[in-house]
C-alpha cells in the first residue's frame, strides 16, 4: 500500500533533550512538509522540502530542524531549543510544488514532555 | 499577510441536514483551495479540492468558489453522525508572477457535530 507513515505514535522528551520524528513516504512524491498543530489551532508549517538535499524553513522552523537525505525520508528533530514543544506533529507530502498539487498527511505523532 | 478565516463553530446539524461550513481567505491573487476532514485526535484526510470559480460536486460533498467574493464553502447534503468532525480549509496563495508561494494555509477549522 503507498502511503505516508510516521513514527512513534506518541513520544516523550524529557527537559533539555534532542528528540527526532521519523516521517517516510512511498507515493514518489518530491514534496515533503512538516506541520506543527495545537488544540484549536489551524495547523502551521515548521518546514517544507521541495528536492533531496534542499529545504525551506516555514512559519515556526526556530528550535526544529531536517534533512532530506533521501526522496522518501524527512525526518524533524526538535532540539532542546524548542521551549514548548508539546503539539501534534503531522507530515505530509505532495507531488510537487506548484499551485494545484494536493497535500496527504501521515497519521501524525503526539509530542509530551515530562 | 495571507489569512484563511473560518467559523470555529460547533456548527451542529440534524442528521440527514445539509450541512452548510464556510471559509474566506485574505488575498485576491489566483489560489487553488482543498477541505480536509479531521477526526479527533486524528490527521487529516482530504475531501476535495477545488480551483475555478463554481461548483465542484463528490458524493454527498460539494465545494463551491468565488474568487470574486474571496470566500470557498463546503455543503455536505444527507448529514450522518459519521460526518461529525472538524472541517479544515487550507489554500494555496500563488505569487503575483504565478507559481505557488511553496505551502498551504490552514484555517483553524469548523466543528461539526451531526446528531442522530
Amino acid at each position: 500500500d503507498g502511503g505516508i507513515t510516521q513514527s512513534p505514535k506518541y513520544l516523550f522528551r524529557k527537559e533539555g533533550q534532542n528528540v527526532t520524528l521519523s516521517c517516510e513516504q512511498n507515493l514518489n512524491h518530491d514534496a515533503m512538509y512538516w506541520y506543527r498543530q495545537d488544540p484549536g489551532q489551524g495547523l502551521r508549517l515548521i518546514y517544507y522540502s521541495q528536492i533531496v538535499n534542499d529545504f525551506q524553513k516555514g512559519d515556526i522552523a526556530e528550535g526544529y530542524s531536517v534533512s532530506r537525505e533521501k526522496k522518501e525520508s524527512f525526518p524533524l528533530t526538535v532540539t532542546s531549543a524548542q521551549k514548548n514543544p508539546t503539539a501534534f506533529y503531522l507530515c505530509a507530502s505532495s507531488k510537487g510544488v506548484i499551485y494545484q498539487e494536493t497535500q496527504y498527511f501521515g497519521p501524525g505523532t503526539r509530542l509530551l514532555v515530562l | 499577510q495571507k489569512e484563511v478565516e473560518q467559523n470555529s463553530g460547533p456548527l451542529s446539524v440534524p442528521e440527514g441536514a445539509i450541512a452548510s461550513l464556510n471559509c474566506t481567505y485574505s488575498d485576491r491573487v489566483s489560489q487553488s483551495f482543498f477541505w480536509y476532514r479531521q477526526y479527533s485526535g486524528k490527521s487529516p484526510e482530504l475531501i476535495m479540492s477545488i480551483y475555478s470559480n463554481g461548483d465542484k460536486e463528490d458524493g454527498r460533498f460539494t465545494a463551491q468558489l468565488n474568487k470574486a467574493s474571496q470566500y470557498v464553502s463546503l455543503l455536505i447534503r444527507d448529514s450522518q453522525p459519521s460526518d461529525s468532525a472538524t472541517y479544515l480549509c487550507a489554500v494555496n496563495f500563488w505569487g503575483i508572477y504565478g507559481g505557488s508561494q511553496g505551502n498551504l494555509i490552514f484555517g483553524k477549522g469548523t466543528k461539526l457535530s451531526v446528531k442522530p
